[in-house]
């Protein structure tokens, strides 16, 4: 079964700092992975995604991930670091057969001026 | 285009109310997600559809709740009778392609049972 564990429950940086977020998958084949955020009192937006090909991924906000089979990771990064990406994020992992995704427990950024 | 939109965004209801949530996908959407957000549980899919039909209920917790999708514009997750545990943010999700799982999620509905 597909599962996706989130190490970081809560992390702090400064603003201008670097961000890598953990995400760990379990899936048999070659998982569809994800990675959204959600601000206070919102949905989930979708930042970026892996289907294939390229395992580095480029999304919005000036984030990316890359895709590591070797260690079934989907690290989420960001080189510098804005107050306003303060947020939850989500790993999340689906299977090309099926329209479910399973989410992580998340991670919370908190961002020091 | 509106997204996904939910409603109600907030309600606050007895223990053994009926409670409806509603979602209206993105239109052209053919697969619509019905997931639960909780402190303890994080985000749990509850049910899918695709093309209006129930996919997976296995998410479902107990027979106190019933989602239906009468058409391709709307959708309902129901609980009769509400518990106070069953308190929560209640989000609707869409998407476009039957396997491309690239869900659009609405703002969601909290939910508090007294």
């Amino acid at each position: 079964a597909q599962s996706v564990t989130q190490p970081d429950i809560h992390i702090t940086v400064s603003e201008g700092a670097s961000l890598e977020l953990r995400c760990n998958y379990s899936y048999g084949a070659t998982p569809y992975l994800f990675w959204y955020v959600q601000s206070p009192g919102q949905g989930l937006q979708l930042l970026l995604k892996y289907f294939s090909g390229d395992t580095l991924v480029q999304g919005i906000k000036g984030f990316e991930a890359e895709f590591k089979r070797s260690q079934s990771s989907f690290n989420l990064r960001k080189p510098s670091v804005h107050w306003s990406d303060a947020a939850e994020y989500f790993c999340a992992v689906g299977a090309g057969n099926t329209d479910k995704l399973i989410f992580g427990t998340g991670t919370r950024l908190q961002v020091f001026p | 285009d509106a997204g996904v939109i939910q409603s109600p965004r907030h309600e606050v209801t007895e223990m053994g109310q009926e409670v409806t949530l509603r979602c209206k996908p993105i239109s052209g959407h053919n697969s619509l997600f019905w997931y639960r957000q909780t402190m303890m549980r994080g985000l749990e899919l509850l049910i899918y559809f695709n093309n209006n039909v129930p996919i997976d209920d296995s998410g479902m917790p107990e027979d106190r709740f019933s989602a239906k999708m009468p058409n391709a514009s709307f959708s309902t997750l129901k609980i009769q009778p509400s518990e106070p545990r069953d308190s929560a943010v209640y989000f609707c999700a869409s998407s476009p392609t039957s396997g491309a799982n690239v869900l659009t999620f609405g703002a969601g509905s909290r939910l508090t049972v007294l």
